[in-house]
């Protein structure tokens, strides 16, 4: 069965600091790997998405992931925060990157930024 | 573009009621949507996935009979609990994949069930 870990339910950083959000996957085939955020009052928007071809993965927002098929983590990065990155990030797993695709979710890290 | 929403954003209704949740797509039409669920601090567990004018497909331990789902047309899923009791509140979320399927699914902002 496909299985999504984020070890880390909350994390603080100064804001201008680093940034990294650790996400281990268990899947049986090819994973197609994403990473969302959840802000209060939207919906979950996708950063971005991992299928195949470089193992670096660029996403909106400044954000970047990558690929490690030998560690099957799929951690998710960003240089600087902005205090407008406070939020709530999921990381998924599914077969597809197709909208048709169910998608399995970790538990999720909460991104609290001070100045 | 790829707007989902949801209709109410938040809901209490009372011990043994019914509510009826509803997502759009509003730009686009969506063959296959998803219900997910959200405990407070925890992940999004899917609960089913439907495909428009089909019987929805439930996950593992979900009660078909208590969340009844429909997808009767290409941009309307609703999800309606049946005789809800406290343990049925929770954060519900929707998602849906536009037809064709070559994009990734977009999810709409969620509903706020409280039962009291």
């Amino acid at each position: 069965a496909q299985s999504v870990t984020q070890p880390d339910i909350h994390i603080t950083v100064s804001e201008g600091a680093s940034l990294e959000l650790r996400c281990n996957y268990s899947y049986g085939a090819t994973p197609y790997l994403f990473w969302y955020v959840q802000s209060p009052g939207q919906g979950l928007q996708l950063l971005l998405k991992y299928f195949s071809g470089d193992t670096l993965v660029q996403g909106i927002k400044g954000f970047e992931a990558e690929f490690k098929r030998s560690q099957s983590s799929f951690n998710l990065r960003k240089p600087s925060v902005h205090w407008s990155d406070a939020a709530e990030y999921f990381c998924a797993v599914g077969g597809s990157y197709f909208g048709n695709e169910k998608l399995t979710f970790g538990t999720g890290t909460r991104l609290t930024i001070i100045p | 573009g790829a707007v989902v929403s949801q209709h109410p954003s938040w809901v209490i209704c009372k011990s043994g009621t019914s509510v009826k949740i509803e997502c759009r797509s509003l730009d686009f039409q969506a063959t296959t949507m998803f219900w997910y669920r959200q405990f407070p601090k925890q992940s999004l567990m899917l609960m089913a996935t439907s495909n428009e004018g089909s019987k929805a497909t439930y996950e593992q331990g979900v009660e078909k009979d208590k969340f009844l789902i429909n997808h009767a047309s290409l941009t309307l899923s609703t999800l309606t609990v049946t005789s809800a009791h406290p343990e049925d509140s929770s954060f519900y979320i929707c998602s849906a994949g536009p037809t064709g399927g070559v994009t990734e699914q977009y999810f709409g902002p969620g509903t706020r069930l409280t039962v009291t």
